[in-house]
């Protein structure tokens, strides 16, 4: 298994340029996540998807950002206008839900995407 | 208050040495604990789920106590392998994660 992928692997940007985050979840998951990372504020959850729907949407941080889920087999963040302080590692994750008396399956990560804007 | 609360560390250990990191949560309803591992500059990775009873996976000890709110994991016999930050997962509504900050470890010959 090829394991979740994500595209660019880094991107550096100009200040008030758009950013396209890719992913690719691993086949047959149902579950599609965005993170974010900062030294600051640790590994933030950004949105989650189930079967491509928008499940939860609170960790956006603002109308700066969109993701869509298209198909079961990609997605997209992006960043319109970015700034500085959008300068983090993006993480894609996704996951098979597992019921089984509480217990959630794991989250598989993809390796991210190192995001510099200028 | 932070949901999950961590110590960065770093733990500055040497080899061999048992190392032991806690981390407290602030949702009593939260359901599953897990600890990831994070490499420098890589992806978190699932190291251990957290059981009620506790659970062992060759030198790693998970440890829930729901009454304090805590989680712990324990590391016998340190390697420099293990040098990693460690983070404590709380699952407080399906399928939602909260990551702690992570705890820096730091294994030294």
């Amino acid at each position: 298994d090829a394991g979740v992928i994500q595209s660019p692997r880094h991107e550096v940007t100009e200040m008030g340029q758009e950013v396209t985050l890719r992913c690719k979840p691993i086949s047959g998951h149902d579950y599609l996540f965005w993170y974010r990372q900062t030294m600051m504020r640790g590994l933030e959850l950004l949105i989650y998807f189930n079967n491509n729907v928008p499940i939860d949407d609170s960790g956006m941080p603002e109308d700066r950002f969109s993701a869509k889920m298209p198909n079961a087999s990609f997605s997209t963040l992006k960043i319109q206008p970015s700034e500085p302080r959008d300068s983090a590692v993006y993480f894609c994750a996704s996951s098979q839900t597992q019921l089984l008396a509480g217990f959630t399956d794991t989250q598989y990560f993809g390796p991210g995407t190192r995001l510099t804007v200028l | 208050r932070k949901e999950v609360e961590q110590d960065p560390g770093p733990f500055n250990v040497p080899e061999g040495a048992t190392v032991a990191f806690n981390c407290t949560y602030s949702n009593s309803a939260s359901q599953s604990f897990f600890w990831y591992r994070q490499d420098c500059r890589k992806e978190p990775k699932l190291l251990m789920s957290v059981y009620s009873s506790g659970n062992e996976d060759g030198r790693f000890t998970a440890q829930l106590n729901r009454a304090s709110q805590y989680i712990s994991l324990l590391i016998r016999d340190s390697k420099l392998s293990d040098s990693a930050t460690y983070l404590c997962v709380v699952i407080t509504g399906f399928q939602k994660l909260v990551f702690g900050t992570g705890t820096r470890l730091l294994v030294s010959p």
